[in-house]
């Protein structure tokens, strides 16, 4: 078990930048999730794809933000024209039945 | 909305002794409810995790009760250990697959040596 891996670990980058982060989940997961965790607080959902298709949006997705699954493995969450309120982590997870089992996330600063 | 709401915020305990975090929450539909420890720049890892047809499950050191009526559900740590020192995140969701999880702001666990 390889667990659910992120990339990059950190980003930065200048306000109105574009910035595309990646997860790789379990290989055998079917259900993969992103959700954004500030300072302090638990981390909320974002999306969530039932192998390539995307079921569900929360609200706090914005039309700046993208996610993909394409082949039903690995995802990508891209934010367009970044604000300072994007920095925040990233975090992706993965399950099969069951538990969400969380990658270690990806750190956004926006300068 | 749905919410799930966390108590403590913080919480300062001397080894050996038990921790309980307490939460709460909103939808009716919820049945089934994960509890994650985060420590300092990882993911939160789930450490214990509940459904609603039970009322209690333990996992040596880790226990957890649901009170389905009340929407309440607490985790319960025994013998704490400096290493417990983490924060930990109760959530809800309305499938085991976790669909739409909503989490609680965490409680910040210190274990005093």
């Amino acid at each position: 078990d390889t667990g659910v891996s992120q990339n990059p670990r950190h980003k930065i980058t200048k306000r109105g930048q574009n910035v595309t982060f990646r997860c790789d989940p379990i290989s055998e997961h079917n259900r993969l999730y992103w959700y954004r965790q500030t300072l302090g607080q638990g981390p909320e959902f974002l999306t969530y794809f039932q192998n390539e298709a995307q079921l569900e949006k929360s609200r706090l997705l914005s039309d700046r933000f993208s996610a993909e699954r394409p082949k039903g493995s690995f995802s990508t969450l891209e934010i367009q024209r970044t604000e300072q309120g994007d920095s925040a982590m990233y975090l992706c997870a993965s399950s099969l039945t069951g538990a969400q089992h969380f990658g270690d996330g990806t750190r956004l600063s926006i300068l | 909305g749905e919410n799930v709401e966390q108590h403590p915020s913080t919480l300062s305990v001397q080894e050996g002794d038990s921790a309980v975090i307490k939460c709460t929450y909103s939808d009716s539909a919820s049945n089934y409810f994960p509890w994650y420890k985060q420590e300092l720049g990882k993911g939160p890892q789930l450490i214990i995790d509940i459904r609603s047809n039970v009322g209690e499950k333990k996992d040596q050191r880790i226990a957890v009760t649901l009170n389905k009526t009340a929407k309440h559900f607490s985790l319960h740590i025994t013998e704490t250990q400096p290493e417990d020192s983490a924060v930990y995140f109760c959530a809800a969701s309305e499938d085991t697959g976790g669909f739409k999880t909503i989490f609680g702001a965490g409680t910040r666990l210190f274990v005093k040596a």
